[in-house]
């Protein structure tokens, strides 16, 4: 499985946007990379996830690059209530159950 | 309101005692997971469930016990042979048991053993 390569934590400007990088040199052609966010104490939730293309929601932005080593999550007007730890993960669409890890992420802090 | 839910919240034990951990959802969802996270840590897959009578283990299952009776519930027993149960519980779900299915994750349950 890729690993994924995050800084442990990150601070943003409420308003301002935030750039989350994530570095998963290793990844495979089959391989998607996905984005989660845990607020302290509750279960993970779920933002985006994306194969080789550029992808949008209501969330957020995930830009992949071209080689696909490493990805950037955007939230484009961070708010308090986006301050968690975020998670990489990288993942194969038929790898069933196996090895799921979610490392320790980026802790995220939105400064009023 | 479609969601996950896992009672209880906290959950206190004596050491060697079996507890089950509760875990219902009403997604109408196939796919359904145990997950555990230590303080500072990342999630690890306890066992997982593609479909009811069916499951399948995780990396750290020993010690635990699941059962798939229904759709909806997937609970989580945790044995006195889990050398160290004190954790975040967390149960999740999903469409399919492909990974490409965003996982819907539960509020957690967090028990500690003394």
């Amino acid at each position: 499985d890729a690993k994924t390569t995050q800084p442990p934590s990150m601070d943003c400007a409420e308003g301002r946007a935030a750039n989350l990088p994530c570095n998963h040199s290793t990844i495979s052609g089959n391989e998607y990379v996905y984005w989660y966010r845990q607020i302290h104490s509750q279960g993970p939730q779920y933002i985006i996830h994306g194969l080789k293309n550029n992808e949008t929601n209501e969330m957020a932005s995930l830009i992949i690059t071209e080689d696909r080593k490493s990805s950037t999550l955007i939230l484009p007007h961070a708010t308090l209530r986006d301050t968690a730890v975020y998670y990489c993960i990288v993942r194969a669409f038929d790898n069933y159950g196996q090895n799921f890890v979610f490392g320790p992420g980026t802790r995220l802090s939105v400064l009023p | 309101d479609g969601g996950i839910t896992q009672s209880p919240k906290y959950l206190f034990r004596k050491e060697g005692q079996n507890v089950t951990l509760s875990c219902e959802q009403n997604l109408n969802h196939d796919a359904m997971y145990w997950y555990r996270q230590d303080p500072g840590q990342g999630l690890r897959l306890i066992y997982y469930s593609q479909i009811v009578n069916d499951f399948q283990k995780g990396d750290i299952a020993e010690g635990y016990s699941v059962s798939r009776e229904k759709k909806e519930s997937f609970p989580l027993t945790v044995t006195s042979a889990q050398k160290n149960p004190t954790a975040f519980y967390l149960c999740a779900s999903s469409i399919g048991l492909a990974f490409s299915y965003e996982q819907y994750f539960g509020p957690g349950t967090r028990l500690t053993v003394t």
